[in-house]
């Protein structure tokens, strides 16, 4: 069965500076997706970034950088520069070609001023 | 900018009323998906279509809840009747349907309809 496991309710940054959030997961599929989600208070769920199983290079998306290390089976996102309105719930989710995203239990940011 | 749009945003109703969701994929997404995301549960996968066909229901309770793709611009979630254990919000997702590597298919969220059942 495949799994998402996000390990931190709650994250503090300090504006400008960078954070790291957690994600592993569990699957005995040779290819999947990992994606990364935000959520802010409004409550949409806007698509951050993606990684692919196969791919060589962590994915970048402006100040969103996957830190993908698969021996490990991890994929934490990686925000640089944290901005104010960084700060929301944030969901790592996992595709194994079923379509069928499953998601973590999310954490939630916190940016200070 | 092409959105996901989910209709109502808000929906209150009392035990037993049906409820009928709607949302519009973006235009030339062949998949769509339906979630529901409760504290208790997180975000669970009710259902999902691939070109209008539904491919998998099996997160729905299948006595109580419908969805249906009446055309390639509506999908719809219905509940009938409801129960105070529905409320939640729903969430309509579209994607491309990427064929050959599916696990690739990124996934864009409408904004949601929380639904209240009293």
């Amino acid at each position: 069965a495949q799994k998402i496991t996000q390990t931190q309710p709650g994250m503090f940054v300090q504006e400008k500076e960078a954070v790291t959030l957690d994600c592993t997961y569990d699957t005995s599929d040779p290819s999947y997706g990992l994606f990364w989600y935000k959520q802010p208070s409004s409550g949409e769920m806007i698509f951050l970034i993606y990684q692919g199983s196969y791919d060589q290079q962590n994915a970048t998306e402006g100040r969103y950088s996957l830190n993908f290390q698969k021996a490990r089976k991890s994929a934490n996102l990686v925000i640089s520069a944290s901005q104010l309105g960084d700060s929301a719930m944030y969901f790592c989710a996992m595709n194994t070609g079923f379509q069928k995203l499953v998601f973590g239990t999310g954490t939630r940011l916190l940016v200070s001023p | 900018d092409a959105r996901v749009t989910q209709t109502p945003r808000h929906k209150v109703t009392e035990m037993g009323q049906e409820v009928t969701m709607r949302c519009q994929p973006i235009l030339g997404h062949n998949t769509v998906f339906w979630y529901r995301q409760t504290m208790m549960q997180g975000l669970e996968l009710l259902a999902y279509f691939r070109n209008r066909a539904p491919l998998d229901d099996s997160g729905m309770p299948k006595d109580r809840f419908s969805a249906e793709m009446p055309d390639a611009t509506l999908a719809t979630l219905k509940i009938q009747p409801s129960e105070p254990r529905d409320s939640a919000v729903y969430f309509c997702a579209s994607g491309l349907g990427v064929t050959g590597t599916t696990y690739t298919d990124t996934q864009y969220f409408g904004p949601g309809t929380r639904l209240t059942v009293l």
